[in-house]
């Protein structure tokens, strides 16, 4: 059965990166998109932006161009997203998701979540 | 971008009750359109794609129907387990989602 494991809770100071990762197992990691999509606490979803495992290729919302970094290690199937330059917007709990048959989200990591605090 | 507007934004309904949730699109997303299901602490869940589609595993109270701009989430006979926040989600382009619905008993 397909799984997307993420990485634990972050606490990290305003300025600072944090990498989160997404590891997949379940199915051949290089045949499906990963995306990631941000929520802010209690509200709603905001997509970042997919990176094709098996080429590298990314493609990311506007918004979030200069935010995020994503990137994969396939000899580990997993799945990375650096985020730069937090600030206490950044603060909020990311997915890591994959498409079913088309372009819906039928697999969603557990999240991870991101405080950014002195 | 396209834009969701999801309505409403709370609702509360006693067990047994069919509920309806709306979403409408700033353009035709011509039925590229998924429902989700969050429980507190959890990730979303896959309710329905394809605007009318059920995901494997959901229950048939569950539907969805619509087109063009308008589209809807219906609860059938809701249950205690119902209670959760739902999400709209377009993916005929760049994907976006609703503002969500959180659905409370009354």
């Amino acid at each position: 059965q397909v799984n997307l494991l993420q990485s634990r809770a972050a606490l990290v100071k305003p300025g600072a990166s944090v990498k989160l990762s997404c590891k997949a197992s379940g199915y051949t990691f290089t045949d499906y998109y990963i995306h990631w999509v941000k929520q802010s606490h209690g509200k709603s979803l905001e997509w970042i932006g997919y990176i094709n495992p098996n080429s590298g290729y990314t493609n990311y919302n506007e918004k979030f161009k200069s935010k995020a970094t994503l990137t994969v290690d396939k000899s580990t199937n997993t799945a990375y997203m650096e985020l730069s330059r937090l600030t206490s917007e950044d603060s909020a709990t990311y997915y890591c998701t994959r498409v079913g048959d088309e372009d819906w989200f039928a697999y969603w990591g557990q999240g991870t979540l991101v405080t950014v605090s002195s | 971008d396209i834009q969701m507007t999801q309505s409403p934004a709370s609702l509360s309904a006693s067990l047994g009750e069919t509920v309806t949730i709306e979403c409408r699109a700033s353009e035709d997303i011509y039925n590229g359109l998924a429902w989700y299901q969050q429980k507190p602490g959890k990730s979303p869940q896959l309710l329905i794609y394809n605007a009318n589609s059920l995901h494997t595993g959901v229950p048939s109270r569950f539907s969805g129907s619509g087109s063009g701009t308008q589209y809807s989430l219906k609860i059938n006979s809701l249950q205690s387990e119902d209670v959760a926040s739902y999400f709209c989600q377009q993916y005929y382009d760049y994907p976006t989602f609703g503002g969500g619905t959180k659905l409370e008993l009354k």
